[in-house]
């Protein structure tokens, strides 16, 4: 089984819409990170947490909340969706800040 | 900020030397990775190296570290097709990893 996993892997919604990524890990792990990710801009982050009372917002936190629902479970909204959040996004844990692990990714696309 | 940069694609042939290059932003830092994303995957750390280290060698995978120019290299030899993929190299800033925006490199038979 996967050590870091994320529901849903490809979401099509549309601009307005509430949307809810969700990440879970098995590697038990306290830093959790969400990141997205365009073509040809490499990775940015979007928020991150050191533990379940502990959350940091990263460099692209505008129009996104984050729920850190225990140390397996890290969540990302989108409050009201908007073309321009189309990417594709990645979960990661980590012990310290260099080695991350990363889960599938979820493509998600706002018409 | 200053970003983590490198080139954004290389191609070539299977059996050939891969190199790919990276410039980072911090003197300190104390720990370089390079990552590698497969097609329709997530990233999985490939190898690092410690800043005090010029080469790290791992089977076919050579890194490089200038740190007066902070320059980062990843050579691959014998180059194969399983190798296309993106490859990020990444430093540590403060709690934050930073990443380039990553090189596709492109293997033809």
């Amino acid at each position: 089984d996967a050590d870091v996993t994320q529901t849903p892997r490809n979401r099509i919604t549309k601009t307005g819409k509430r949307i809810m990524l969700e990440c879970s890990q098995t590697k038990g792990h306290d830093r959790m990170y969400w990141y997205r990710q365009d073509p040809g801009l490499g990775l940015q982050l979007i928020y991150y947490s050191f533990d379940v009372k502990d959350i940091n917002k990263g460099e692209i936190s505008d129009g996104y909340s984050v729920s850190r629902q225990a140390q397996a479970k890290f969540s990302l909204s989108l409050e009201s969706a908007i073309p321009n959040q189309t990417a594709l996004y990645f979960c990661a844990t980590s012990v310290g800040p260099g080695e991350q692990f990363f889960g599938p990714g979820t493509r998600l696309t706002v018409l | 900020g200053e970003d983590v940069e490198q080139s954004l694609f290389l191609s070539v042939r299977e059996g050939d030397s891969s190199v790919i290059n990276c410039t980072y932003t911090d003197s300190s830092s104390t720990y370089l990775y390079w990552y590698k994303q497969e097609p329709g995957a997530g990233l999985q750390l490939l190898t690092y190296i410690f800043s005090n280290m010029d080469m790290k060698q791992d089977q076919r995978l050579t890194v490089l570290l200038n740190k007066k120019d902070k320059h980062l290299s990843l050579r691959i030899a014998d180059t194969q097709t399983g190798d296309s993929a993106i490859y990020f190299c990444a430093e540590v800033e403060g709690t934050a990893l930073i990443f380039g925006k990553g090189t596709t490199l492109s293997v033809s038979s």
